[in-house]
């Protein structure tokens, strides 16, 4: 069984460019969070996706967006980059919207210059 | 507010040592706690998953504990071996974040040869 895949797997931009990141759950999972993780700091929660709607937010401005489609899959915008927006993304999947265990694609290295 | 602590922030040990890592959190209202190991630049593994009503979990060299009424979850790891050397990161589900983690910083353990 496949598991959570995103892409891609680096990307460098520059500021006031805008990006996309995508994700893929694990077949079956319905629920799509995503996670910031710069350099030297934890893990943020960005936002969670469940049934194709937004559930939760992050404390993140507007210019972090995203989108799940209706095979589950996911998108994470990020508009008008910032350099402090130089992170690894990260993207986890579960099972519905229950307190189940996540699960971790291998991330999204986004470098801004 | 929940409040995620891991102590201590790193460790080194020589390899065959048996080693505990600490989380403890602040509100015990939890649904449960998850362990997770990130290797440098790359994406969460998850290890062991305990429910609020579980007192351990237990996978290969791995177990882990929850004492709910102190707020405090250990992870031993028995015999380690090089491989291990990892961060090894801590989230609680808490009842009242709307299914979004709390995080602890990590530990990042190094087992030398």
């Amino acid at each position: 069984e496949a598991g959570v895949t995103q892409s891609p797997t680096h990307l460098i931009k520059t500021r006031g460019q805008q990006v996309t990141l995508r994700c893929s759950p694990i077949s079956g999972h319905t629920s799509v969070y995503w996670y910031q993780q710069a350099l030297g700091l934890g893990l943020q929660f960005l936002l969670w996706y469940d049934e194709g709607e937004e559930r939760n937010r992050g404390n993140f401005p507007p210019r972090f967006s995203g989108r799940q489609f209706p095979n589950y899959s996911s998108e994470l915008n990020v508009n008008a980059l910032e350099l402090e927006d130089s992170a690894l993304y990260l993207c986890a999947s579960t099972y519905g919207r229950t307190s189940y265990e996540q699960y971790f694609g291998p991330g999204t290295r986004l470098t801004v210059t | 507010k929940q409040e995620v602590t891991q102590i201590p922030a790193a460790l080194s040990v020589p390899e065959g040592e048996n080693l505990v890592l600490n989380c403890s959190f602040t509100d015990s209202a939890i649904y449960n706690l998850q362990w997770f190991r990130q290797d440098p630049g790359k994406g969460l593994t998850s290890l062991l998953l305990i429910q609020s009503s579980q007192r351990e979990q237990t996978s290969g060299r791995l177990n882990a504990s929850l004492d709910k009424s102190s707020g405090r979850s250990t992870l031993y790891i028995a015999a380690s071996q090089p491989g291990d050397s990892a961060t090894y990161l801590c989230a609680v589900d808490n009842m009242d974040s709307n299914y979004q983690l709390i995080w602890g910083a990590g530990t990042k353990l190094i087992i030398k040869p």
